[in-house]
């Protein structure tokens, strides 16, 4: 039963320091999503790739939020440094090759809390 | 820009029927779709309108309308279960625009 994983599922930490929060897609899902859901903000889409190039990242805070994704199995999204604001749950999904609406598949999520 | 808006909750018992509705402010979208999301739980894909009308699933029924703006789940014979926040999402190039969710709670 292929399915998307995120590591780390909870994360507490400490204003000022860096997070890292890493997804492994379903294997031969070309398209990766990073979202973050909060109470007030809903669901938002930060950023996501294609064939591990960034298409879109402009939902993401530039000055301390970074995505990659070093290979086809790893994608992560880190935040240096980190604000309390920034405490939300990060879901990462990914997608086949084949366009089509019913393709994202969600990760279990990592809730992130900063104090 | 683009938005789209849903109820924030809706309530019903065992066994009722129960209407979710999506208006949207977009344009140049391929369809809609519904995602469901247990508290605690990632998002689940329901199904998709690429077309004007009506798709089944089972006990979940999803209506677009393009030229009204609007679209709807429909989720027949409740169960306890069903309690959930649901999700419109308009398909973009790649992307999904998601809505402000509604959380739906099932009472026996």
């Amino acid at each position: 039963d292929a399915r998307v994983t995120q590591t780390p599922r909870h994360k507490v930490t400490e204003m000022g320091q860096e997070v890292t929060m890493r997804c492994q897609p379903i294997l031969g899902h070309n398209t990766v999503f990073w979202y973050r859901q909060t109470m007030m903000q809903g669901l938002e889409l930060l950023a996501y790739f294609r064939n591990r190039a960034p298409l879109d990242d402009s939902g993401m805070p530039k000055d301390r939020f970074s995505a990659e994704m070093p290979d086809a199995t790893l994608a992560t999204l880190k935040i240096q440094p980190s604000e309390p604001r920034d405490s939300a749950v990060y879901f990462c999904a990914s997608g086949p090759s084949v366009i089509g609406a019913d393709t994202q598949y969600f990760g279990p999520g990592t809730r992130l809390t900063v104090l | 820009g683009q938005s789209l808006e849903q109820p924030s909750e809706v309530t019903a018992v065992e066994g009722a029927i129960v209407q979710i509705n999506c208006t949207y402010q977009t344009s140049g979208f391929y369809g809609l779709s519904w995602y469901q999301q247990h508290d605690g739980g990632a998002p689940t894909f329901l199904s998709y309108n690429a077309l004007d009308g009506l798709e089944e699933t089972g006990r979940f029924s999803s209506f677009l309308s393009r030229s009204d703006s609007y679209g709807y789940l429909l989720l027949q014979e409740l169960q306890m279960k069903d309690s959930a926040s649901y999700f419109c999402a308009v398909y973009r190039t790649d992307k999904l625009i998601f809505g402000t969710g509604t959380r739906l709670q099932v009472f026996p």
